[in-house]
Order: C-alpha cells, then sequence, then structure tokens
C-alpha cells in the first residue's frame, strides 16, 4: 500500500499568504525530506530531518516519527516558490532508499 | 561544486533501441541512486550503489534494464530494447551516506517513440 500519503494534491496561494502541507506514514520512518521541483524540473533539497523541526527563510518543517507524519509550512508566499513539493521518508529496511509522497502542486498568484 | 552531473538532458530513441544514460554523483558522495519519474506512477526508485557496490535493485524493471557504477565518478543505466512505456524522466541523485540528505540531478528526460 502507499507508505506515503501526501496532502493537499494542490494549492492555490495569494502572494503574502500561508498555509502547510502534510504527509502521514503508514510506517515508522527514518528521516524525511522536502524537495521542490521546480518548472525546469529539477528536486531541489528543502530539509532533512531525523526529528524535531528545522527552519529556513520562510519554510519550516517538521518531522513526528512516533504520531508518524511531517509538515512544511511556507509563510509569507512568494511568486517563486510555485512548483510541486515533495516529501519522500526513508525507513529501516530500505537502507537510504527513499519512497516519495504524490506531490502538492503549488500555485502562488499576485 | 557543479552538483550531479546528468547527460544527455533529451534523448529521443526508436522503439527497440538501447539508450544509456550518464550520472556523475558529487565527489565525496558514497551513495548514488538511480529514479525514473512519470506523470502516472510518479517518483520511482530503481536502484542504489554505496561506495560503487550495487545495494538494492527492487525497483529495476528485470529483463531490459541494468545499472553500473564502475568508479565513484560515475554511473550509467541502461535500457535495452527500449519500449514507449520506458518514456520518462530519469533522475540520479547521490548523498554522503545512510543519513545524509540526496542531492538530485536535472534529470534525462527519455522519450520512445
Amino acid at each position: 500500500g502507499d507508505q506515503v500519503e501526501q496532502s493537499p494534491s494542490a494549492l492555490s496561494l495569494h502572494e503574502g499568504t500561508g498555509s502547510a502541507l502534510r504527509c502521514n506514514f503508514t510506517t515508522t520512518m527514518r528521516a524525511v525530506q522536502w524537495f521542490q521541483q521546480n518548472s525546469r524540473g529539477s528536486l531541489i533539497n528543502l530539509f532533512y530531518l531525523a526529528s524535531g523541526t528545522k527552519e529556513n527563510g520562510r519554510l519550516k518543517s517538521t518531522f513526528n516519527s512516533k504520531e508518524s507524519y511531517s509538515t512544511l509550512h511556507i509563510r509569507d508566499a512568494q511568486l517563486e516558490d510555485s512548483g510541486t513539493y515533495f516529501c519522500a521518508a526513508s525507513y529501516g529496511s530500505s537502507g537510504n532508499k527513499l519512497i516519495f509522497g504524490i506531490g502538492t502542486l503549488l500555485s502562488v498568484k499576485p | 561544486n557543479a552538483g550531479v552531473i546528468q547527460t544527455p538532458r533529451h534523448k529521443v530513441t526508436g522503439k527497440g533501441q538501447e539508450a544509456t544514460l550518464w550520472c556523475e554523483p558529487i565527489s565525496g558522495h558514497s551513495a548514488v541512486f538511480w529514479y525514473r519519474q512519470t506523470i502516472v506512477q510518479g517518483l520511482e526508485f530503481l536502484t542504489y550503489f554505496r561506495n560503487q557496490a550495487p545495494i538494492d535493485d527492487s525497483g529495476m524493471p528485470k529483463e531490459r534494464f541494468s545499472a553500473q557504477m564502475p568508479n565513484q565518478s560515475h554511473s550509467t543505466l541502461k535500457i535495452q530494447s527500449t519500449q514507449p512505456q520506458d518514456s520518462a524522466v530519469y533522475l540520479c541523485a547521490s548523498s554522503r551516506g545512510q543519513n545524509s540528505d540526496y542531492t538530485f540531478g536535472s534529470g534525462t528526460r527519455l522519450l520512445v517513440i
């Protein structure tokens, strides 16, 4: 079954507003990564978390391994934040192999 | 640091031909991964190497796909007798080790016609 459930699948924000993306895991994950895929198709690493919370500029991510979820918060959205955001997680038996969510298509409008 | 380099960026092959995709990982990264991305299946794991040794190829279609890492500076993914359903973006990534983040290359967009 699907081990990484990502929501929402699509999100529209106006510039300056914010929202959160979420991934639920159906098994205990060792670490989670968040990526942004831009219009050229490149996957840009945003965060790597084995636990806790990290913040970088207008982005903040949390990984709660006990409750099996991770979130990515975006505040003060800018046009250049548009793209597809993926969470991906690794679990014990997979080594460093990542299982990806389906992605969230974010559109930031003026 | 040029990042993970993948070549070619685009490749068009005729059905039944062979395609070879190249990946140069970041120097000093011991793990190299191959993924495939399609609209229908999303991002799928294919295979990975650690210190040039194949560790897990559970995502590789068995019959026509093969991957190698002959030295620490490059890996290849070869698809024999390509089929239209092989059309996808093939992504290579590298990481320092077991508990490190990935850096992805820009991908190779393969189109089989």
